[in-house]
């Protein structure tokens, strides 16, 4: 697609449920990042992928929290056992990286709104 | 990890006026600047950004930032905004991953 899709767009669930969360990033982007927004707050970093691996997690709050990207391309993000405080919307976002160099510019879907009950 | 620090919560504005939004960040290495911004029930898009080069920097719809390294400062300006300027505004580094700061929410008066 032309840009970063994310699905679901919305998600309520109960406390306690486990909850995955996906982004088909732009074609060809290798980098690709989670990001948790809360009301009236940045976007809080989670994880950041170069490829398969995750060249970054030191933003996941906890161990329930969990993201994949098995062949470079989609990831899931997974969270076990939410709680209220999950609530926010999770933002997915892609860039471009090429010759070793990110051109730095992140492309951002239009996010999954989680609500926990 | 760097971190970025915006001054202004919350800024109104009538149109015409000019504008200022402060952005510090902390972070000893070579970083990237980008100012993003959300705009009611859209999704986040890029503004302008800086690499190297030329620190004043000019973006999409008459905006401008002005990198000052010596102050680790990256403040956006408009000389006159516009009603449809009312957003969210977020300014972000990025070392190897980006990091946001908290946002200024702009409301322009018409």
């Amino acid at each position: 697609g032309a840009g970063v899709s994310q699905t679901p767009s919305n998600k309520v669930t109960e406390k306690g449920k486990y909850v995955e969360l996906r982004c088909d990033p732009i074609s060809g982007h290798t980098a690709l990042y989670w990001y948790r927004q809360s009301l009236g707050q940045g976007p809080e970093f989670l994880i950041y992928f170069q490829g398969t691996g995750a060249a970054d997690d030191s933003g996941l709050p906890n161990d329930r929290f969990f993201a994949v990207r098995p062949e470079g391309s989609v990831s899931t993000l997974k969270i076990q056992r939410t709680e209220r405080g999950d609530s926010a919307v999770y933002l997915c976002a892609s860039s471009f990286f090429s010759s070793g160099r990110n051109t730095g510019e992140l492309f951002f879907g239009e996010g999954s709104r989680l609500t926990v009950l | 990890a760097q971190s970025v620090s915006q001054h202004n919560h919350h800024v109104i504005l009538s149109e015409a006026a000019s504008l200022e939004l402060g952005c510090n960040y902390s972070y000893g290495g070579t970083v990237n600047l980008f100012w993003y911004v959300q705009y009611p029930g859209q999704h986040l898009q890029l503004l302008l950004k800086y690499f190297s080069g030329d620190p004043l920097v000019k973006g999409i719809k008459g905006f401008e930032a002005e990198f000052i390294k010596s102050k680790f400062s990256f403040n956006l300006r408009k000389p006159s905004v516009q009603w449809s300027d009312t957003a969210e505004y977020f300014c972000a580094v990025k070392s190897n991953d980006m990091r946001f700061g908290a946002g200024t929410r702009l409301t322009v008066k018409p």
